[in-house]
């Protein structure tokens, strides 16, 4: 184990509803982040949170909200979603963001299909 | 922004053979260069990575080189075995870390006995 756990491991859910993926990191890091991985895309980052603090977000839709209440707990909350969000939804953390940082420790994903 | 492309998308290889993956990037000030692998349901881990400082770095069987005049990156697996089959994703960053970091689109290579 690399010591970043995503719960749940599969969801389903209608577009109507609401939802939130959890993830939890006990390795110590201070950045922390949310991808995006679809069928025959490249892996695309959505958000990233340095000491709890947002400092990016690539464009994502707001019906897609991250919360970082601390450094190991990263959450992505979901409402009113498309069929096209389904996807592998990937959660990484790491020592830093900067250059000094190390390798981005990836957990198992949530595999998110949405009816 | 920045533009990583990686090639080919698919990979075969016999067992023992080399394989070479290539990316290119669009963003000169890209410094920062990691390849992931990711087995079938599993989690895409860090194989190696490279810094712009460097133009080639070797662990074991796995090699990747860098030319930055030319702006691309390859990935060199000697020996390959059959473990070594996966998908690699080769990506660039122009923080030098995961701020802004762009990746490819992976490259599922398969290593047939």
């Amino acid at each position: 184990e690399t010591g970043v756990t995503q719960t749940p491991r599969h969801l389903v859910m209608g577009m109507t509803n609401k939802k939130s993926l959890k993830c939890e990191q006990h390795l110590g890091h201070n950045a922390m982040y949310w991808y995006k991985q679809s069928a025959k895309k490249p892996l695309e980052l959505m958000f990233v949170y340095n000491f709890k603090e947002q400092t990016e977000n690539n464009s994502v839709p707001s019906r897609f909200s991250p919360e970082c209440p601390n450094s190991s707990h990263l959450f992505l909350h979901l409402h009113t979603l498309q069929p096209e969000d389904s996807a592998l939804y990937l959660c990484a953390s790491s020592q830093d963001i900067g250059a000094g940082g190390t390798e981005a420790f990836f957990g198992q994903g949530t595999r998110l299909t949405v009816v | 922004g920045e533009n990583v492309e990686q090639h080919p998308s698919t990979l075969s290889v016999q067992e023992g053979d080399s394989a070479v993956i290539k990316c290119t990037y669009s963003d000169s000030a890209s410094n920062y260069f990691p390849w992931y692998k990711q087995e079938l349901g599993k989690r895409p881990q860090l194989i190696i990575d490279i810094r712009s400082n460097v133009g080639e770095k070797k662990d074991q069987r796995i090699a990747v080189t860098l030319n930055k005049t030319a702006k691309h990156f390859s990935l060199h697996i000697t020996e390959t075995q059959p473990e070594d089959s996966a998908v690699y994703f080769c990506a660039a960053s122009v923080s030098g870390g995961y701020q802004k970091v762009t990746f490819g689109i992976g490259t599922k290579l398969q290593v047939i006995p």
